[in-house]
């Protein structure tokens, strides 16, 4: 099993919808998690970070979750096509000195 | 906030020359800075973690002697690829992470990246 793990995709959806891009994690003792835009040729970019279960929003994105069932979710709302990229899960292990964990990113494509 | 800058945003080389890329945390002081390297089509790879003052943390697998990591200040880490090859060539990125309260320092904020080509 994977550290952390994305679905690869790409996930399609149309302009204006909501996409939903989900990750789980294997450390159940993990207690920092972070979602990354990375567009094609750039390094990533921070979107936001969550620490506590639940929902946390900003702006059109809000992130969850779920420390119980070891998974973290991020919802892009009013999709637009400039949102399109590949979006990376980051989660800081236990026993992992601090160091990021990255998934291998969910490729999100918003078609006009 | 949280700007971090690598510098040169990309370099062309030939194979046996030695190539010195620079990351620089410009409005806060990056207690650590981790260097990474990304293949097209494929995930972040770390490389080492970097902290001020100490030598770098390498990550298995990466030669410590071929990627020369140093960390003088709260604001500089450079990477040395010595002797770089075709193979080398990839997207090197760093990134930093502050001293502030336990939350903020967690979080890594990226440089935008240093393509290299070695011919």
């Amino acid at each position: 099993q994977k550290e952390v793990e994305q679905n690869s995709g790409p996930l399609s959806v149309p302009e204006g919808a909501i996409a939903s891009l989900n990750c789980t994690y294997s450390d159940r003792g993990s207690q920092s998690f972070f979602w990354y835009r990375q567009y094609s040729g750039k390094s990533p970019e921070l979107i936001m970070s969550i620490y506590s279960n639940g929902d946390k929003e900003d702006g059109r994105f809000t992130a969850q979750l779920n420390k119980a069932s070891q998974y973290v979710s991020l919802l892009i709302r009013d999709s637009q096509p400039s949102d399109s990229a590949t979006y990376l899960c980051a989660v800081i292990l236990t026993g992992g000195g601090n160091k990021l964990t990255f998934g291998t990113g969910t490729q999100l494509k918003v078609e006009l | 906030g949280a700007v971090v800058s690598q510098h040169p945003s990309w370099v062309i080389c030939k194979s046996g020359t030695s190539v010195k890329i620079e990351c620089r945390s410009l409005d806060f002081q990056a207690t650590t800075m981790f260097w990474y390297r990304q293949f097209p089509k494929q995930s972040l790879m770390l490389m080492a973690t970097s902290n001020e003052g100490s030598k770098a943390t390498y990550e298995q697998g990466v030669e410590k002697d071929k990627f020369l990591i140093n960390h003088a200040s709260l604001t500089l880490s450079t990477l040395t690829v010595t002797s770089a090859h075709p193979e080398d060539s990839s997207f090197y990125i760093c990134s930093a992470r502050g001293r502030e309260a336990v939350k903020v320092a967690d979080t890594q904020y990226f440089g935008p990246g240093t393509r290299l080509t070695v011919l």
